[in-house]
């Protein structure tokens, strides 16, 4: 598609529950990545990928997030035993990622809250 | 040192005026510059992106990149009301880098 689609929109977890949120590059993007925004405007970078394989993982609390993006299939990010410091909006944005063209356009996000 | 460093503002400015945000970093392997304009409660959209020194106009929005100062600015002329948003500025390193974010600048433009 032409944007990047995310689902759902928002999530509620209770603590110690898993969490899992999906993302669909836009076509003809190569690399996608996943951050998360807490307080205003303090966005953490998690993981990226270029198609199904992860580029830099160096953001991933490996502990209990997991991520993917599998060949026809969105890519999805799983948080296992989920915590109230996990409540955020995670976004996903995508990327050609070909020469100069390393623009990043970002999904509309997912609203995780945690209680 | 912050990676990125912005005015988190407000920046208050009457419609019709310039708007000018600045942005600082620390990175000199930083290769590419980003401004994304965040409305609350939605997603960041990319407004312009720069590579080389200079200018770069792209209608009522001019971005401006001295790699020397490791300094990035963003110019909204003719500022409207809808301009109203914080403004995020982000750099990446290479090809399929991560970004790296400021902590943006809310603009008020009164009417």
């Amino acid at each position: 598609g032409e944007e990047v689609a995310q689902t759902p929109k928002h999530l509620v977890r209770g603590e110690g529950q898993k969490a899992k949120l999906y993302c669909a590059p836009i076509k003809g993007h190569s690399y996608v990545f996943w951050y998360q925004q807490v307080l205003k405007n303090e966005f953490k970078f998690l993981i990226s990928f270029q198609n199904e394989n992860v580029f830099d993982e160096t953001g991933m609390p490996k502990e209990r997030f997991s991520a993917k993006c599998l060949p026809n299939s969105p890519c999805s990010l799983e948080i296992q035993a989920t915590k109230l410091e996990d409540s955020a909006v995670y976004f996903c944005a995508s990327s050609r990622g070909q020469g100069p063209l390393l623009e990043q356009y970002f999904g509309p996000g997912t609203r995780l809250t945690v209680t | 040192q912050k990676e990125v460093e912005q005015n988190s503002g407000p920046l208050s400015v009457p419609e019709g005026a310039i708007a000018s945000l600045n942005c600082t970093y620390s990175d000199r392997g930083s290769q590419s510059f980003f401004w994304y304009r965040q409305y609350s409660g939605k997603s960041p959209e990319l407004i312009m992106f720069i590579y080389s020194n200079g200018d770069k106009e792209d209608g009522r929005f001019t971005a401006q990149l001295n790699k020397a100062s490791q300094y990035v600015s963003l110019l909204i002329r003719d500022s409207q009301p809808s301009d109203s948003a914080t403004y995020l500025c982000a750099y990446s390193k290479s090809s399929g880098d991560k970004l790296t974010f400021g902590t943006g600048t809310r603009l008020a433009v009164r009417p």
